[in-house]
């Protein structure tokens, strides 16, 4: 199984709601990411998990919450986020902090109304 | 056909000629490329990778070239096939896990 799963597809919300993006694999991958990536752009990374923890925050607004579960699971909680914060959300994982090579997801396409 | 990268973002070859996607990567330091393909709606998707101590490494019809004297990195795809048309990343990674991806490249293939 090579595959990182992304749950929803699709997320439209108002910029008062609190919604959870959900990703997960199960390749005994100990690294995680999640990226945010705009329209016809390159993905910019926003955080990093290591063995569950958060190690790399890249000075990412507060109304995006971050939780690693476990090892298999990723979810981004978000609240208060506002219109110009829609994009495909990626998440990612490589085998471990120190093998580069990742994988990703299919993405959640987050529209913020 | 041929693409430079950031200069010419967006590159039309015909079926069955090759290409060639340029990146110009940003930090000498770098020690680890990849190439990902990102078809619309779906996440990147890795297609080859190559080390600082190599120049030139082939998959099946990709071949993904390294001068890291200019800070080059290429991607070359033989016959070209419909299914090649994509936006293409160059990523590069210099501090562990963290990678940087390039600007993109588009790629039509014409039938």
């Amino acid at each position: 199984d090579t595959e990182v799963t992304q749950t929803p597809k699709h997320l439209v919300m108002g910029m008062t709601n609190k919604k959870s993006l959900k990703c997960e694999q199960h390749m005994g991958h100990r690294a995680m990411y999640w990226y945010k990536q705009k329209a016809k752009k390159p993905p910019e990374l926003m955080f990093v998990y290591s063995y569950e923890k958060l190690s790399i925050n890249e000075s990412v607004p507060s109304r995006f919450s971050p939780e690693c579960p476990n090892s298999s699971l990723l979810n981004l909680h978000l609240h208060a986020l506002q219109p110009e914060d829609s994009a495909l959300y990626l998440c990612a994982s490589s085998q471990d902090p120190d093998t580069e090579t990742q994988y990703f997801g299919p993405g959640t396409r987050l529209l913020v109304l | 056909g041929e693409s430079v990268g950031l200069h010419l973002p967006t590159l039309s070859v015909q079926e069955g000629d090759n290409s060639i996607i340029n990146c110009a990567y940003s930090n000498s330091a770098s020690d680890y490329f990849i190439w990902y393909k990102q078809e619309s709606g779906k996440g990147p998707q890795f297609i080859i990778d190559i080390r600082s101590n190599m120049d030139k490494r082939q998959g099946q019809r990709v071949t993904v070239l390294l001068n890291k004297t200019v800070k080059h990195l290429s991607l070359q795809i033989a016959a070209t096939q419909p299914g090649d048309s994509a936006v293409y990343f160059c990523a590069e990674n210099w501090a562990g896990n963290q990678f940087y991806f390039g600007t993109g490249t588009s790629l039509t293939v014409i039938p």
